[in-house]
C-alpha cells in the first residue's frame, strides 16, 4: 500500500532553520517530489519542487537521495510567517497522487 | 484577477440535499483536479481532468460527479449529501498532469447537516 509519512507536528523558534522529512515509499520513478505550504483557510501554495539531489529556491531547499524513498524540506531562518502546516505530495506507481499527512510547523518568537 | 476561484466558498445544507460546487481557472493550464481535505487536514484526490477528459478517478462514491464544460472550469456535483461529505473542497490547476506544480484555489467548507 502506497504510503507517504512526515511528521505530525514540529516546534521551532524564530532564526533557526527547520527540516521536515517525507518518507514516500512507492514512488513512481519519473515524477517530481512536491513541497506545498497551506495556512489556516486557504489552499495549499507551492513551495519547491525537485527529481533528485538537491534544489533551492529563495524560500526554501530540497534534498532527495539517490533512491528518492524520501525528501526533506529545509528553511533557513523561520520566522512566525512560516508557522503553517507543509505537505509533501508524490506520484506513486500507477499513477496516482498522494499527500503525505502534513506537518503543523509552530514557530515561536 | 485570481488564478483559481471556487464558488461558494462556504455551503450549508441538510442530507439528502443535490449541491454544486463551481471551479473555475485563468492560467490556461490543461489539467485540473479535485480534492478533499477532512477535518484531521488530510488531502485527498478524487478528480483529475486533462484537457476536458478525466483522467484520474479515484474510490469516491458515485454520488460525487464531476463535469468539465471547457478547460477553464471543473465542477463538482453531489447527490444525496450525507455527513461525512462534510469537510474543505478544494478545486486546482496545473500546466501539466501528474506532479506538475499545482495552483490551488481557495476552498469550498461543506458543511452537511
Amino acid at each position: 500500500l502506497a504510503k507517504t509519512t512526515q511528521p505530525i507536528s514540529m516546534d521551532s523558534y524564530e532564526g533557526q532553520e527547520v527540516n521536515i522529512t517525507c518518507s514516500h515509499n512507492n514512488i513512481a520513478t519519473n515524477d517530481y517530489i512536491t513541497w506545498y505550504q497551506q495556512f489556516p483557510s486557504q489552499g495549499p501554495r507551492f513551495i519547491i519542487q525537485g527529481y533528485k539531489t538537491k534544489v533551492t529556491n529563495e524560500v526554501a531547499s530540497l534534498f532527495i537521495p539517490a533512491d528518492r524513498k524520501s525528501s526533506t524540506l529545509s528553511l533557513p531562518r523561520v520566522s512566525l510567517s512560516d508557522t503553517a502546516v507543509y505537505y509533501c505530495l508524490v506520484v506513486v506507481e500507477g499513477g496516482k497522487l498522494i499527500f503525505g499527512q502534513g506537518t503543523e510547523l509552530s514557530v515561536k518568537p | 484577477d485570481t488564478a483559481v476561484s471556487q464558488t461558494p466558498k462556504y455551503l450549508v445544507t441538510q442530507m439528502g440535499n443535490d449541491k454544486s460546487i463551481k471551479c473555475e481557472q485563468n492560467l490556461g493550464h490543461d489539467t485540473m483536479y479535485w480534492y478533499k481535505q477532512d477535518s484531521k487536514k488530510f488531502l485527498k484526490i478524487m478528480f483529475s481532468y486533462n484537457n476536458k477528459e478525466l483522467i484520474i478517478n479515484e474510490t469516491v462514491p458515485n454520488r460525487f460527479s464531476p463535469k468539465s464544460p471547457d478547460k477553464a472550469h471543473l465542477n463538482l456535483h453531489i447527490n444525496s449529501l450525507e455527513l461525512g461529505d462534510s469537510a474543505v473542497y478544494f478545486c486546482a490547476s496545473s500546466p501539466l498532469a501528474r506532479g506538475n506544480e499545482q495552483f490551488f484555489g481557495p476552498g469550498t467548507r461543506l458543511t452537511v447537516l
